[in-house]
């Protein structure tokens, strides 16, 4: 059974900092890997996805890492703002059905 | 707009109440999802929905119902609920629900069972 964890749970900053986000899967025969953000008592709104066969993908000031072999995936976010301040969850996709398998997420806060 | 509609977005009911929790995506999508998300656990998929077809049931009490009568709109009665079941339900879309396709969360439905 797919599990997913998301280290730390909770993050504080101060404004301009780069910092990492890790995500660990337990079984790497994954299709896809997405990253979203959700910002409190908010839906999702996904930020990157990477297919299996990538190694990473880019979106503005952040950059999503795939290792499948090792089971881990890194959200890089350059020059954190206030405004990048929300939940962060990862999510694997297995084979067949959409069915996406999700951590419990990084709750970040970047302080002015 | 977003691209994924919820109502109501907050709801608060009885034991004994019959509420329904209506998810409408303006996407074109073919796929709709139902997943819950309550506190400190990671969001479980309940529904999958694929072509107006049930594909997908997680083990879900039948006290949860959904419904899909077509690829833009998608149901979920409740009925009898406990209070563990107060969270936050999310629904989704996405282009099919075999593929990678990037998939598009409403902005969910919170719920109170009292």
């Amino acid at each position: 059974k797919q599990e997913v964890t998301q280290i730390p749970a909770a993050l504080s900053v101060p404004e301009g900092e780069n910092l990492v986000l890790n995500c660990s899967f337990t079984d790497s025969a994954i299709y896809n890997l997405q990253w979203f953000r959700q910002d409190p008592g908010k839906g999702l709104t996904s930020l990157l996805l990477i297919q299996s066969s990538q190694r990473e993908q880019t979106s503005g000031r952040l950059n999503a890492s795939l290792d499948k072999s090792s089971g881990r995936s890194t959200l890089y976010i350059a020059a954190s703002q206030p405004g990048d301040s929300a939940t962060y969850l990862c999510a694997v996709l297995n084979t067949g059905f959409q069915k996406l398998v999700f951590g419990t997420g990084t709750r970040l806060l970047v302080s002015p | 707009e977003t691209g994924v509609t919820q109502t109501p977005r907050h709801l608060v009911m009885g034991m004994t109440n019959k509420k329904s929790l209506k998810c409408e995506q303006h996407l074109g999508h073919n796929a709709m999802y139902w997943y819950k998300q309550s506190a400190k656990k990671p969001l479980e998929l309940m529904f999958v929905y694929s072509l107006e077809e049930r594909v997908e049931n997680n083990s879900v009490p039948s006290r949860f119902s959904p419904e899909c009568p077509n690829s833009s709109h998608l149901f979920l009665h409740l009925h009898t609920l406990q209070p563990e079941d107060s969270a936050l339900y999310l629904c989704a879309s996405s282009q099919a629900a075999v593929s990678g396709n990037t998939i598009y969360f409403g902005e969910g439905s919170w719920l109170t069972v009292v």
